[in-house]
């Protein structure tokens, strides 16, 4: 029950595009079609803001996308805005489990 | 609307027990998988456990088997989590989720505001 690998940190200008990488292997992101990712601000519950690699709940901006290739999923966002600085963590169903990583922090320059 | 509110967090010592209960409204746990993730201070989102919709499966971290137990009453519209033999690294928020997915819970789509457990002599 590994976590999966994602940077530290990513930053960007409000209206750019930033991508958050989320490594795992064979037996988690890349055996099967079930990433989500979660948007965490300071002191707040985690909110879900992609699932299925890159389906979004109604409410979430289509700012929002996700995509996976092999043992790797990203989340871009595109058009920054301020609200999105936030802790963003992606997670992967893994056969009996499921698994996170360790959490990027997006900050909006 | 859809609701998830945690309760029983506290402080307690080491090899202590907690049981920590979730009351959900707006919508009906027994349609649903329900999960507990926990987040260390500082620290990322773990898998705590799961429970199917009938409390038939359920599953753990390898981090937590055999000291924590998951378990739900429908009737009551709430899932439960004891927890035995408690150390510091226990220590952390716990999220109340509502899990989605066809045969398990592939993501999680509803979250409490969390209970915080302290486990400290």
């Amino acid at each position: 029950q590994s976590a999966l690998t994602q940077p530290r940190s990513v930053s960007g200008s409000p209206g750019q595009s930033v991508t958050i990488s989320c490594t795992g292997t064979s037996s988690d992101v890349g055996g099967y079609n079930y990433v989500s990712w979660y948007q965490q601000h300071p002191g707040k519950a985690p909110k879900l803001m992609i699932f299925d690699v890159s389906k979004r709940p109604s409410g979430v901006p289509d700012r929002f996308s996700g995509s996976k290739s092999g043992n790797t999923a990203s989340l871009t966002i595109s058009g920054l805005q301020a609200e999105d600085e936030a802790d963003y963590y992606c997670c992967s169903y893994a056969g009996t489990y499921t698994v996170f990583g360790g959490g990027t922090k997006l900050t909006v320059l | 609307q859809v609701q998830l509110v945690e309760s029983g967090g506290g402080l307690v010592k080491p090899g202590g027990s907690l049981r920590l209960s979730c009351a959900a409204s707006g919508f009906t746990i027994s349609d649903y998988y329900m999960s507990w993730i926990r987040q260390a201070p500082g620290k990322g989102l773990e898998w705590v456990s799961y429970i199917s919709s009938s409390s038939s499966y359920t599953n753990y971290a390898d981090s937590v088997k055999g000291r924590f137990t998951i378990s739900r009453d429908n009737a009551k519209n709430s899932l439960y989590l004891q927890m035995n033999s408690l150390r510091a690294e226990d220590t952390a928020v716990y999220y109340c989720t509502r899990g989605r997915g066809a045969a398990r819970p592939y993501y999680f789509d509803c979250w409490g505001q969390g209970t915080l457990v302290t486990v400290s002599s």
